[in-house]
């Protein structure tokens, strides 16, 4: 079984502050690489997605990929009580587009 | 335009009622997933549809039937489902299956009594 791992949180994070969240796999042979952003009770939205080494930003938003250590973060810059929910790492485990998700880790802005 | 639509957003049933989830893209999108998410837990695949065609069912138990009649249409028919079947039923699209980002709707919260 293909792993992903995350820390499940919370995640405490001042308003204005970095939130950073790591997200670990197991197959080295892994190519895409996805954060969803969940908030309570809705559904999963896709705010990154990676699928070459280094750096990838989109606004406040940062992913890194490495892919010899087997590690994929997200930044959340100057973060905002808006992006209080669970984020969900993805990774892509088969040729059929099956999303392989890690646990998610739970961020709290507070003011 | 990256929207999935899924009905209802809601539904309560009973064991022995005969329901279906509904979900529809027009992102020309040739696959599509149908993923089951309990409480506090991440999704987990339950099928994939790729050109219309069922590629892949996770030992989902055959209460749970998928369909899909066309290119923007997925459908999921349930039978004589369990309490423990409550979760929210999502459903996905990507452009093709492999390495392609997927899109999920709003969701299906099911609840079963």
């Amino acid at each position: 079984q293909k792993e992903v791992e995350q820390n499940s949180g919370p995640l405490s994070v001042p308003e204005g502050a970095i939130a950073s969240l790591n997200c670990t796999y197991s197959d080295r042979g892994s190519q895409s690489f996805f954060w969803y952003r969940q908030y309570s009770g809705k559904s999963p939205e896709l705010i990154m997605f990676i699928y070459s080494n280094g750096d990838k930003e989109d606004g406040r938003f940062t992913a890194q990929l490495n892919k010899a250590s087997q590690y994929v973060s997200l930044l959340i810059r100057d973060s905002q009580p808006s992006d209080s929910a669970t984020y969900l790492c993805a990774v892509i485990a088969d040729s059929w587009g099956k999303l392989q998700f890690g646990a998610g880790t739970q961020v709290v802005v507070t003011p | 335009d990256t929207e999935v639509t899924q009905t209802p957003k809601h539904l309560v049933m009973g064991m022995t009622n005969k329901k279906s989830l509904k979900c529809e893209q027009h992102m020309g999108h040739r696959a599509m997933y149908w993923y089951k998410q309990k409480a506090k837990k991440p999704p987990e695949l339950m099928f994939v549809y790729s050109y219309e065609k069922l590629s892949i069912n996770e030992s989902v138990p055959s209460r749970f039937s998928p369909e899909c009649p066309n290119s923007s249409l997925l459908n999921l028919h349930l039978h004589a489902l369990q309490p423990e079947d409550s979760a929210l039923y999502l459903c996905a699209s990507s452009r093709t299956t492999g390495n392609t980002e997927a899109f999920f709707g709003q969701g299906t919260r099911l609840t079963v009594v």
